[in-house]
């Protein structure tokens, strides 16, 4: 069964630079969900879209931004980037049609290191 | 406000027997979902589980179970006949109905099987 994509696995990148993170949801899913985990901790929720309009935003800084485009996938740009910025990045895609929401599967993640 | 919490930061277990992972909740919302999710080492968040609050009974999959006490407001994770790839760290997580069904996530549980 096709899963949640994400690319890339691994970035590196330096500070003040620019990243940009892709994500392709499971077909057939409505929502994207963005998440970020740093080092030890428990995922924190970003930012979602629902058929490619924002639909909620947690605690995503201003220089972090994301969109989801006319084929469902989402990209999330992060510039000006920080030592703090250091994390794994989680996206999620779920189905809302029936209004019960019972999975929301996980991509890969992207791990990203700002040195 | 939505919390979760779980107040095992490491556990071990001997392999074939088994394991409960603890999860209490707290939401004043009548309709949410609890998730369970199993991160190993690599780093991947793994679908393991899922209640919903209207759901009677506890739900099941394969070796994993669900001990749902909604009064309690507890959600325990039951990994039953443990084996040494269930190594990995658990999260127990919340969705709520009214919102975006995000997922808000515990500290999690490191569990470690011994041979």
């Amino acid at each position: 069964a096709a899963g949640v994509i994400q690319s890339p696995r691994h970035l590196i990148k330096e500070k003040r630079e620019t990243a940009t993170l892709k994500c392709y949801p499971i077909p057939r899913h409505d929502t994207v969900y963005w998440y970020q985990q740093g080092p030890g901790q428990d995922p924190q929720f970003l930012i979602s879209f629902y058929e490619k309009m924002q639909s909620d935003k947690g605690s995503i800084p201003d220089r972090f931004s994301a969109q989801q485009f006319s084929d469902y996938h989402s990209e999330l740009n992060m510039s000006s980037l920080e030592l703090g910025d250091s994390a794994l990045y989680f996206c999620a895609s779920s189905s809302t049609a029936s209004l019960v929401v019972t999975e929301a599967f996980f991509g890969q993640g992207t791990r990203l290191t700002v040195v | 406000a939505q919390k979760i919490t779980q107040t095992q930061p490491g556990m071990f277990v001997q392999e074939k027997e088994a394991v409960t992972l603890d999860c209490t909740y707290d939401t004043s919302d009548p309709s949410y979902g609890l998730f369970w999710y199993k991160q190993p080492s690599s780093g991947e968040m793994i679908f393991l589980i899922y209640q919903g609050s209207y759901d009677q009974q506890n739900a099941t999959e394969g070796r994993y179970s669900l001990n749902f006490q909604k009064a309690r407001k507890s959600a325990n994770l039951v990994i039953s006949a443990s084996q040494l790839g269930d190594s990995a760290m658990y999260f127990c997580a919340m969705s709520l109905m009214d919102s975006s069904y995000k997922l808000i996530f515990g500290s999690g549980t490191r569990l470690l099987v011994r041979p």
